[in-house]
């Protein structure tokens, strides 16, 4: 059973550009979650998708940023217009149905490591 | 809202050396506890998880165990290897949320 994938692995964009990241759950997951690690910092969330919907986006930044998860394919977050800021490593999450009862458990994929130049 | 204080690092043993990583959590009820392990290059890894208090979570010869008392959930080892060099994340799951709530990490390195 492969684990969360995630790619690219690396990616590098210039200001100004667009960065898409994806990210594929394990098999028989529908919860997919997003984190950003700055450097020096722990991960903080971002967004919280199932199939099809936004369940939790307090973690996103107003503007630029978005994220979805398509009935087929993985899930994306989209990063416009990037800014130097934005250099982080991006992770991706994902836990089975029925998580929230009793305990949370997420398995993460190896990130996306994003500079911006 | 709830958080998660870890131990600033970096933390150098030499090998066979004892480990202690500390946790403190704020949180309102009660919440799920995790340590997470992250290898040079790579993704986090659950290494143990205690859902309850007085739980004790244990894997790879590590060992944790959640006190509501002190919210603490903090990190041992009894004897370190080269190949435990990594960076700890404590973190935390609240009784109705979503995300994990994760510390700063705390770097470990191990000598020969």
């Amino acid at each position: 059973n492969a684990g969360v994938m995630q790619n690219p692995r690396h990616l590098v964009r210039r200001r100004g550009q667009e960065a898409r990241l994806r990210c594929s759950p394990m098999k028989g997951h529908s919860h997919v979650y997003w984190y950003r690690q700055l450097p020096e910092e722990g991960l903080k969330f971002m967004v919280y998708l199932q199939k099809e919907n936004i369940i939790d986006e307090s973690g996103m930044p107003k503007e630029r940023f978005s994220a979805e998860f398509p009935k087929e394919g993985p899930s994306i977050l989209r990063i416009q217009q990037v800014v130097r800021g934005d250099s982080a490593a991006y992770f991706c999450a994902s836990s089975p149905p029925g998580w929230g009862k009793g305990y949370n458990e997420q398995f993460f994929g190896p990130g996306t490591r994003l500079t911006v130049l | 809202g709830d958080s998660v204080t870890q131990m600033e690092g970096p933390v150098t043993l030499s090998e066979e050396a004892c480990l202690t990583i500390n946790c403190t959590y704020t949180a309102t009820g009660y919440p799920s506890l995790f340590w997470y392990v992250q290898y040079p290059g790579e993704g986090l890894q659950l290494l143990l998880k205690a859902t309850k208090a007085d739980d004790k979570g244990s894997n790879k010869g590590f060992e944790a165990t959640y006190r509501k008392e002190t919210t603490s959930f903090h990190l041992e080892k009894g004897s370190v290897q080269v190949s435990d060099s990594a960076v700890y994340f404590c973190a935390l799951s609240g009784q109705a949320g979503t995300a994990l709530i994760f510390g700063k990490g705390t770097t470990l390195s191990v000598s020969s």
